[in-house]
């Protein structure tokens, strides 16, 4: 199956901070790319889909500004939590859509997520 | 609403034992509805997915059931093994939407 590669795992850091979260398409190509957020014991909350070239689409209720997502090529997104604080401690988790053509049908496949802790 | 509900909350089982889980939803337009796997730290991984018109599926020694009419849907794991322990979340695909139940949290005991 196709592999979606997300780094780092986890990353601690001071509140105030910017902290950046890639996610890579490895064998395919990725026209949109998607960034949810999952707390403990609580089911993914989609925060945004993320189109190639164009700029991304929030869900309701997620800061832009805080939460910033480049998709400058078909195989990369990455999500900036800028001035991060305690309440962003969060588990991240980025997801990319593959279309197979030949069945008419698509399937998500997730990165290993990256745990964020803000201290 | 859209919403997908999940039961039960939690789950324990012993090695070897077989277990169900269900999946009520509430969607329209209904396009799909999918059953990941999520490890403990992990990325959710697909197990099955289901259109209007298949009934059940299997993936290994997982069958997902699905029914239409009622909205229902069940994952039931034959034979558990302790590498079964994860959340097993229903995922309805509204057009692209996809809305997520809260999981089932699953433990295998040895």
């Amino acid at each position: 199956g196709a592999v979606v590669s997300q780094h780092p795992s986890w990353v601690i850091c001071k509140s105030g901070t910017s902290v950046k979260i890639e996610c890579r398409s490895l064998d395919f190509q990725a026209t949109t790319m998607f960034w949810y957020r999952q707390f403990p014991k609580q089911s993914l909350m989609l925060m945004a889909t993320s189109n190639e070239g164009s700029k991304a689409t929030y869900e309701q209720g997620v800061e832009k500004d805080k939460f910033l997502i480049n998709h400058a090529s078909l195989t990369l997104s990455t999500l900036t939590v800028t001035s991060a604080h305690p309440e962003d401690s969060s588990f991240y988790i980025c997801s990319a859509r593959v279309y197979f053509g030949d069945r008419g049908s698509e399937k998500l496949f997730f990165g290993s997520g990256t745990q964020l802790s803000v201290l | 609403k859209n919403q997908v509900e999940q039961s039960p909350q939690s789950l324990i089982i012993l090695e070897g034992k077989n277990c169900t889980l269900q999946c009520n939803y509430t969607v329209s337009p209904f396009s799909n509805l999918r059953w990941y796997k999520q490890d403990t730290g992990r990325g959710p991984v697909s197990l099955t997915i289901m259109t209007f018109s298949e009934n059940t599926k299997s993936n290994g020694r997982y069958t997902a059931t699905l029914d239409a009419d009622t909205k229902q849907s069940s994952l039931h794991i034959t034979a558990s093994q302790l590498s079964d322990s994860a959340s097993y979340i229903c995922v309805a695909d509204s057009n692209y939407q996809l809305i997520w139940g809260a999981g089932t949290k699953l433990i295998i005991k040895p």
